[in-house]
């Protein structure tokens, strides 16, 4: 059973360029969280999604992020127009469905993806 | 907002030595995870609770939900237990702490 798969792990963009971060969920899980983690900063929840729905975003900023987890195929997390501030590593994490919320699951974290901004 | 404080900040400790760190929270929470980060930065999920103790090969995880306070204990500390420590609580969504960095001399 594979953990939680992010790719790449490692990106370069040049400011003004688009950034797309990939997060394969653990098999059979259906919650994915997306977290920011700016250089010498503790993580920063950003992004709450199930399948094809957002469920809490008040962690991102309201400009040119957005993050999508469609029925098929694995959660995006996209920068538009990626400034220098943009530079961390995100993290993504999954959790299994229960019933109601998930709010009692242990989340499984992937790798993480470094994104720097020249 | 819940107001997530770790300490110590920074923990060096000779092979062997038995280690604690300590996490604090100001609201109540449904849940407390003790995550570890690894010098090449990935993280690993090493507890989830909310009440009691747990415990998993060297590594023991207590909480006291009253005084808003968890601890994760190492017994028999080895080198490659040199991590960054990171709690996080659970409310609606997971708030973390900053961290403890552990380094431990061989």
């Amino acid at each position: 059973n594979a953990g939680v798969m992010q790719n790449p792990r490692h990106l370069v963009r040049r400011r003004g360029q688009e950034a797309r971060l990939r997060c394969s969920p653990m098999k059979g899980h259906s919650h994915v969280y997306w977290y920011r983690q700016l250089p010498e900063e503790g993580l920063k929840f950003m992004v709450y999604l199930q399948k094809e729905n957002i469920i809490d975003e008040s962690g991102m900023p309201k400009e040119r992020f957005s993050a999508e987890f469609p029925k098929e195929g694995p959660s995006i997390l996209r920068i538009q127009q990626v400034v220098r501030g943009d530079s961390a590593a995100y993290f993504c994490a999954s959790s299994p469905p229960i019933s109601g919320r998930a709010t009692r699951n242990i989340q499984y974290f992937g790798a993480g993806t470094r994104l720097s901004v020249l | 907002k819940n107001e997530v404080e770790q300490s110590p900040q920074n923990l060096t400790a000779q092979e062997g030595e038995f280690i604690t760190i300590n996490c604090s929270y100001s609201v109540g929470i449904s849940a407390l995870h003790w995550l570890q980060q690894h010098p090449g930065g990935g993280i690993v999920s090493l507890f989830m609770l909310s009440s009691g103790k747990k415990k998993h090969g060297r590594l023991i995880a207590t909480i006291n939900i009253q005084e808003k306070h968890s601890s994760l204990h190492i017994t028999a500390s080895h080198p490659r237990d040199s991590a960054v420590y990171i709690c996080a609580v659970r409310d609606e969504k997971l708030t973390f702490g900053t961290g403890t960095r552990l380094t431990i001399i061989p």
